[in-house]
Parts: structure tokens; C-alpha cells; sequence
């Protein structure tokens, strides 16, 4: 059983589309994340969400637009894609916001030409 | 300053051989200090985790050790496997007002030769 899964795992995208991915987590958590992990390796949270409602928005472009319809949904909307937007994305799940240990699903890749 | 550093960025030992990782961080109202391993393909995952109130923490051939006055903490793994070659992540998280943030140290990218 996957506990947080991803859909799609890859997506190949031209520069001004719009693309979203779709995240589930079957744990029973409350709180779920977007990360996103550039070439390099660094991994940043994006933005968090607590039982729907969102609690953590980092610096990220407003192109970017996460929405939540349950807590065990957390989906990634991206607008007018650039070549930087190109990275893994992560998303996470925890039992609480307070929690270090977070569940991560197996990423999308996004690549934008 | 909400920064965690980590070095080496990559690291190659020999099968059996000690790795060791380092990170250092600047904010003492840090209250977690958890390590994430991470396969290539694959998402990260929990590893070990210390508190700062605790100097060791062993679980298998993972140990992390914590040196609070010099806001630096140490991942040692034993009898390094090929098995354990993957990206190492240290990180940190917050309280009070912590909503779960953690941040991520640049990553160690470890090869265990045969």
C-alpha cells in the first residue's frame, strides 16, 4: 500500500502551459506539504496544508496555486510554466504540524522546455 | 537565520569504512534535528532524529551526536554498506509557532564502494 503517492510521476511540459499533479496520502494525517527539489539536490517546502486549510506559504511565485479538497488531498496547480518551474516535486504528509517526520511521496519530475 | 549547512556535499567511503556528515546551524530555537535518507527515484525518508537536550542518539549502525554549544550535529554511520548509498539530508524544525517547517540542509550525496 502506497502510504503517499503521486500522479504523474513525470511530466514534459512547453513553456506557458498550465500543469497540475495530484497528491494522496492514505496515513490518516493532518497536515500534508508541496517541496520542491531543484537540480541541485535542495529541498524546499513550498507551502502546507492542516486539515485543509493552508498554514505555511513560502516565496513562491503566485503562478503556483496549491488547493486541498480533503485532508488526504493536496493538489499542485502551476500557471503559465517556466523553465525555471523545471525540478522534482515532492509532496509530504505528517500527523500534525508540529511533526519533523514528515512521509514523503516518490516526487514529480516536471521538465519544462 | 533560519539556515542549516551541510558538508561534505559528496562523500565516498569504502566498503566498511565510517561516513560521516556534518551540518551546523545558527538558530538555537531549533528543537528537532532529524535526518532524511533519500534513494535515487525515491522521496526522502526518516532516518533518525535528535533532540537538542540529548548529546547521542544510535539506532543500528546510524548514530547522530549533537554538540549544542556549537550548534553543530554529526551523522555517523558504521560499517558503511553499498546499500547505503544515497543522498543525506540533515534538517531542523522549530518551536514555538513551529507549523512543521523544516529546513533542509544542501544535501551529502554518499557512494560506498565495494
Amino acid at each position: 500500500d502506497t502510504a503517499v503517492s503521486q500522479t504523474p510521476k513525470y511530466l514534459v511540459t512547453q513553456m506557458g502551459n498550465d500543469k497540475s499533479i495530484k497528491c494522496e496520502q492514505n496515513l490518516g494525517h493532518d497536515t500534508m506539504y508541496w517541496y520542491k527539489q531543484d537540480s541541485k539536490k535542495f529541498l524546499k517546502i513550498m507551502f502546507s496544508y492542516n486539515n485543509k486549510e493552508l498554514i505555511i506559504n513560502e516565496t513562491v511565485p503566485n503562478r503556483f496555486s496549491p488547493k486541498s479538497p480533503d485532508k488526504a488531498h493536496l493538489n499542485l496547480h502551476i500557471n503559465s510554466l517556466e523553465l525555471g518551474d523545471s525540478a522534482v516535486y515532492f509532496c509530504a504528509s505528517s500527523q500534525e504540524p508540529q511533526s519533523y517526520e514528515q512521509y514523503f511521496g516518490p516526487g514529480t519530475r516536471l521538465t519544462v522546455t | 537565520q533560519q539556515q542549516v549547512k551541510q558538508s561534505p556535499q559528496s562523500l565516498i567511503v569504502q566498503k566498511g569504512g565510517i561516513s560521516i556528515i556534518n551540518c551546523a546551524y545558527e538558530n538555537t530555537a531549533f528543537d528537532y534535528f532529524p535526518w532524511y535518507q533519500q534513494f535515487p527515484g525515491k522521496g526522502p525518508a526518516l532516518l533518525i532524529a535528535i533532540r537538542p537536550d540529548v548529546s547521542e542518539k544510535k539506532e543500528g549502525r546510524f548514530t547522530i551526536s549533537f554538540n549544542k554549544s556549537a550548534k553543530q550535529f554529526s551523522l555517523h554511520i558504521m560499517d558503511s554498506q553499498p546499500g547505503d548509498s544515497a543522498t543525506y539530508f540533515c534538517a531542523a524544525s522549530r518551536r514555538p509557532g513551529n507549523t512543521g517547517k523544516l529546513i533542509f540542509g544542501q544535501g551529502t550525496t554518499l557512494q560506498v564502494k565495494p
